[in-house]
């Protein structure tokens, strides 16, 4: 039971180039949800999911897409890179949206746009 | 927004117990109240939650008060480890956002030898 698996760990690019970051999770949760956390701050919602087919956007979903596919994967994608969007990118997943269903989260990515 | 106060920052003995306040002054009647804490940008590490009674589990206690206004999280003996910070996160149920969490910048706990 791997819980949730974020990849890659590290990663810098370019102003302008696209990348994907994966988040796998094993557990069968339905809701997976996207939060990228910068320097001295706490967590922002990016994108959410609560089930295969479904997604809609947090408090800071600008430059990000999301599909959700399958139940375990939720990736998020960086349309054009800019360094506004260099910073620690966490993926998390629960059973549902129910708020006493408890969310997990991965190990993170960081990543800097240069 | 954040629906929760916390202080920026508070020490603690090793081996003593740590007690980290939360205010949550709004929250409503089916919100509960989650504590998550993170180590040197780690991953946010679930600790514990509830909704209106105390609750206790190998990590830690929750002490909610019975107006639900306030809780206090407790690390009944803290160690070196335990130095990180600690969110305390009030969780909406209901409409839209549901089930997400609202993270605020949390309490700083420097755990000292």
């Amino acid at each position: 039971n791997a819980g949730v698996t974020q990849t890659p760990k590290f990663q810098v690019l370019k102003t302008g180039q696209s990348m994907t970051l994966q988040c796998a999770q094993d557990m069968n949760h339905e809701y997976m949800s996207w939060y990228r956390q910068d320097p001295g701050m706490g967590l922002r919602l990016i994108h959410y999911s609560v089930g295969a087919g479904i997604t809609d956007q947090g408090e800071v979903p600008n430059g990000y897409n999301v599909s959700r596919s399958t139940t375990e994967d939720f990736p998020l994608r960086l349309l054009s890179a800019a360094p506004s969007q260099t910073s620690v990118y966490f993926c998390a997943s629960s059973l549902g949206p129910h708020a006493g269903n408890t969310i997990y989260f991965g190990e993170g990515s960081w990543l800097t746009v240069v | 927004d954040a629906k929760t106060t916390q202080p920026p920052s508070m020490d603690c003995a090793e081996g003593r117990a740590a007690n980290l306040p939360c205010n949550h002054s709004t929250i409503s009647g089916n919100e509960y109240v989650y504590w998550y804490r993170q180590i040197h940008s780690q991953g946010p590490q679930y600790i514990i939650h509830g909704l209106k009674n105390n609750e206790t589990n190998e990590m830690a206690s929750l002490i909610i008060t019975e107006d639900r206004k306030s809780s206090t999280l407790i690390l009944p003996h803290a160690t070196l480890r335990d130095t990180a910070v600690y969110y305390c996160i009030v969780r909406v149920n209901y409409g839209g956002s549901q089930g997400n969490l609202i993270f605020g910048k949390g309490t700083k706990l420097s755990v000292k030898p």
